[in-house]
């Protein structure tokens, strides 16, 4: 049972306009969130994460939103650039729990 | 400076063999992950090591596999009698004891065929 979900499996934006990547997850006892890109052939890096007594997070063209009653998140990239193709995972962790649970991903394609 | 090193970077196995992956974390990160990311899956979580000991190894799918950290810096994973099933990529994770962001540095995987 998959307790964070991407349910976009990809997503094509043209370059200079809004990318926005959604994650829901299922587990009430989350209060961390995170998201993380990967290129081919090399491991996850770490992007802009989100506690859960905030409902935004901004750092340059990256924005996490999150919504606790409806437990979902969202990450905006605007605008977005050629550089910013790739796999975005969004993740979440337990308060003291330093384990990260990952979603599948959604792959990112950012269009000429 | 250097980040999270794995090797191999590619290793292909029979079926039934023994393997060991190997994880160098970041120098003075305390904490190290062991995840599995198979075919169209993100990153699953396998054991987490803080200094010398397994925190938490829920995550290992059955005795076939162990991991070891004895210095509290390099860590190997074992697997035993591989099947098929174990195909993935192996990722290792450091971060800092107490960090807060929960940030965790990947490495760039190791990723096991079994034929």
């Amino acid at each position: 049972d998959q307790q964070v979900k991407q349910n976009s499996p990809s997503l094509s934006v043209q370059e200079g306009r809004i990318s926005i990547l959604n994650c829901d997850y299922t587990n009430s006892m989350f209060d961390y969130f995170l998201w993380y890109k990967k290129y081919p052939a090399e491991g996850p890096t770490f992007l802009i994460s989100i506690s859960s007594i905030k409902d935004k997070n901004e750092d340059g063209r990256f924005t996490v939103f999150l919504n606790k009653s409806a437990k979902h998140l969202s990450l905006h990239i605007v605008p977005s650039q050629p550089g910013d193709s790739a796999v975005y995972f969004c993740a979440a962790s337990g308060w003291g729990d330093d384990k990260i649970i990952f979603g599948k991903g959604t792959r990112l394609h950012i269009l000429p | 400076g250097a980040g999270v090193s794995q090797t191999p970077s590619n290793k292909v196995t029979e079926k039934g063999k023994y393997v060991e992956l190997r994880c160098d974390p970041i120098s003075g990160h305390t904490a190290l992950y062991w995840y599995r990311q198979s075919l169209g899956q993100g990153p699953e979580f396998l054991i987490y090591f803080q200094g010398t000991g397994a925190a938490d190894d829920s995550g290992l799918p059955n005795d076939r596999f162990f991991a070891v950290r004895p210095e509290g810096s390099v860590s190997t994973l074992k697997i035993q009698r591989t099947e098929r099933g174990d195909s993935a990529v192996y990722l290792c994770a450091s971060s800092l004891q107490g960090s807060f962001s929960h940030e965790q540095y990947f490495g760039p995987g190791t990723r096991l065929t079994v034929t």
